[in-house]
């Protein structure tokens, strides 16, 4: 499977924007970027995904480089709310796709 | 839309006894998924099911885990005889398809503790 590397933690302050990176140099064709994030004593938590072009939604916007070999997660008001740790994983659509996860990277919203 | 629903919440047991977890997917979901998550790491991968079939088992201690699911809806995963290590929170995953484009809705899983 490939591999991405995130920071293993990111601050950021209430209200401001949050740009959260992920590398992914060994990314395949038919890898899909996905990000899910896990809130203190919950499961993990879909956020957004891609394959190619940018992607929005209610939660947050994905970034994808024209390469592909990074992403950028964008939210875009951090509330306290949003503490949790990010995780960035790619799903090769040739075969099951199989959700891996690494060690992600734990965000710290401060008031 | 209703959630994945795990029980128990809690679990605490003595090393050597044996436990189960009971999941119940989205309504609709055809792939149903089983992760162990030790304190401090990212959840890790035990098990996929397509309907009531296994598709990966690869990471699955199967000297003492096991899961089934009946009828491609519930699933079970069982440890017998459970170990300290076995101490962690277990998660249960489903999608509407096992693809890379569908989303995974995960549950609030079981924390057991082995002493």
């Amino acid at each position: 499977d490939a591999k991405t590397t995130q920071p293993n933690s990111m601050e950021s302050n209430e209200e401001e924007p949050v740009h959260l990176p992920c590398n992914h140099s060994t990314i395949s064709g038919t890898d899909y970027i996905h990000w899910y994030r896990q809130l203190p004593s919950q499961g993990p938590e879909y956020v957004i995904h891609g394959l190619t072009s940018n992607v929005n939604n209610r939660m947050a916007s994905l970034a994808i480089a024209e390469d592909r070999k990074s992403s950028t997660l964008i939210l875009h008001r951090a509330t306290l709310r949003d503490a949790a740790v990010y995780y960035c994983i790619l799903r090769d659509q040739r075969n099951t796709g199989k959700l891996i996860f690494g060690q992600g990277t734990t965000l710290q919203v401060k008031p | 839309e209703a959630g994945v629903a795990q029980s128990p919440r809690y679990k605490i047991i003595e090393k050597r006894q044996s436990v189960a977890f009971w999941c119940n997917p989205i309504s609709g979901h055809a792939t149903l998924y089983w992760y162990q998550q030790i304190l401090g790491q990212g959840p890790k991968l035990l098990i996929q099911f397509q309907n009531n079939g296994v598709v990966d088992d690869s990471q699955l201690p199967k000297d003492r885990f096991s899961a089934e699911r009946l009828k491609g809806v519930d699933s079970t995963l069982k440890i017998q005889p459970a170990k300290l290590e076995d101490s962690a929170v277990y998660l249960c995953a489903s999608s509407l398809e096992a693809g890379p484009n569908y989303g995974y809705t995960f549950g609030s899983g079981t924390r057991l503790t082995v002493v």
